[in-house]
């Protein structure tokens, strides 16, 4: 059972050009999420797919693009890449479930795509 | 979005109880409260989660005040491997979407 996949794991991108970090998951799990972490600071959510067929902003979506292609895969573009997009990149998915009482909604991450535009 | 306040870093001795505060005032009945951490440079790991009542698990023990505003997360022995940033987040279910945010974090720093 492999979780959230993401590739690729390290990319180098110069200004202006363009890429597509991909993700999957085999859990089965309605909700997806993308987002950055930028050195030393927290996680800030660019974009998230409450299920299959709908995309919303998050955070700070200026410059991505988001496709849920599928249940399984949630697809971050970057149309035109800025230095400032340099960061690492963390896919996530997650659904809800009723234990008894207390109902869960656990994210799964990936391992992230360290990026960096120059 | 209800939003949380967790200190910027706290620093703890090995063996002893990691306490790390986190204060959700605005929270409101039906929004959850979960705690993720990350080690270095990894994908956050879920630790625990809660609603009203005080939970344990094989990880943490989370306390969360009566009136719901804020809650405590508890390493019982903390050891050097607890070295990490602590998240604490309020987790809404909304119908038409599930947005979730993430603060700074806490880094803890588990001491010898």
């Amino acid at each position: 059972n492999a979780g959230v996949t993401q590739t690729p794991k390290f990319q180098v991108l110069k200004t202006g050009q363009s890429m597509t970090l991909q993700c999957a998951q085999d859990m089965n799990h309605n909700s997806m999420y993308w987002y950055r972490q930028d050195p030393g600071m927290g996680l800030r959510l660019i974009y998230y797919s409450a299920s299959e067929g709908t995309t919303d902003k998050g955070e700070v979506p200026n410059g991505y693009n988001v496709s849920r292609l599928n249940k399984r895969e949630f697809s971050l573009r970057l149309e035109s890449a800025a230095p400032s997009q340099t960061s690492v990149y963390f896919c996530a998915s997650s659904d809800w479930i009723t234990d008894g009482v207390l109902a869960k909604n656990i994210q799964y991450f990936g391992a992230g795509t360290r990026l960096s535009v120059l | 979005d209800a939003k949380t306040t967790q200190p910027t870093s706290m620093d703890c001795a090995e063996g002893r109880a990691a306490n790390l505060p986190c204060n959700h005032s605005t929270i409101s009945g039906n929004e959850y409260v979960y705690w993720y951490r990350q080690i270095h440079s990894q994908g956050p790991q879920y630790i625990i989660h809660g609603l009203k009542n005080n939970e344990t698990n094989e990880m943490a023990s989370l306390i969360i005040t009566e009136d719901r505003k804020s809650s405590t997360l508890i390493l019982p022995h903390a050891t050097l491997r607890d070295t990490a940033v602590y998240y604490c987040i309020v987790r809404e279910r909304q119908t038409s979407y599930d947005k979730v945010i993430f603060g700074p974090g806490t880094s803890l720093s588990v001491i010898p």
